[in-house]
């Protein structure tokens, strides 16, 4: 049964900081990775996806990374802001058409 | 219209109604999947449509939850008798075709059962 797991639950930094979230997940055989972002009193907001065949992807100051093999992804977010504070969500999807999400990780970013 | 909308967008009822949830997902997109968020805990797979296909209902918690898409596009969600534990924001998704792209959200409805 997979499970995915993200760390840290919550965060907080001063703006202008370079961080990264982590995801990992059990089952190595997925389909793709999709990282999101919720705000709060929001649905989600489809940040980036990362397909099984490929290492990484990127869009503005964000860029995800993938390793299979380890079961893990990161979300690295350089410079951030103010307005980056949100609710991040990683989402595993496997051979079927279910989609497993992590618990999130709670960023706050500091003026 | 431009995103996934969802309707309503709060409901409150007391235990023991039935509730239906509204879907309309983005025009053309094929896929449609319902998920729930409770509070304090992750989102959890409900159930998906891909087009005509007999759609996955693997996630669905109870027979008290179904789940049905008319014409390819709107989809509304059934909660009979409802619980106390069925109190949560419930949330659509559409993809274009169901494999390789995002899904895209809509802002959701929040259940509150008395």
């Amino acid at each position: 049964k997979q499970e995915v797991t993200q760390i840290p639950a919550a965060l907080s930094v001063p703006e202008g900081e370079n961080l990264v979230l982590n995801c990992s997940f059990t089952d190595s055989a997925i389909y793709n990775l999709q990282w999101f972002r919720q705000d709060p009193g929001k649905g989600l907001t489809s940040l980036l996806l990362i397909q099984s065949s490929q290492r990484e992807q990127t869009s503005g100051r964000l860029n995800a990374s993938l390793d299979k093999s380890s079961g893990r992804s990161t979300l690295y977010i350089a410079a951030s802001q103010p307005g980056d504070s949100a609710t991040y969500l990683c989402a595993v999807r496997g051979g079927g058409f279910k989609t497993i999400f992590g618990a999130g990780t709670r960023l706050f970013v500091k003026a | 219209g431009a995103g996934v909308s969802q309707s309503p967008s709060n409901k409150v009822t007391e235990k023991g109604k039935d509730v239906e949830l509204r879907c309309d997902p983005i025009s053309g997109h094929t896929a449609l999947y319902w998920y729930r968020q409770s509070l304090g805990q992750g989102l959890e797979f409900l159930i998906y449509f891909q087009g005509n296909s007999a759609p996955d209902k693997s996630g669905l918690p109870s027979d008290r939850f179904s789940a049905e898409r008319t014409g390819g596009s709107v989809s509304t969600l059934t909660i009979q008798r409802t619980q106390q534990e069925d109190s949560a924001v419930y949330l659509c998704a559409s993809s274009p075709t169901g494999t390789s792209e995002p899904q895209h959200f809509g802002d959701g409805t929040r259940l509150s059962i008395l």
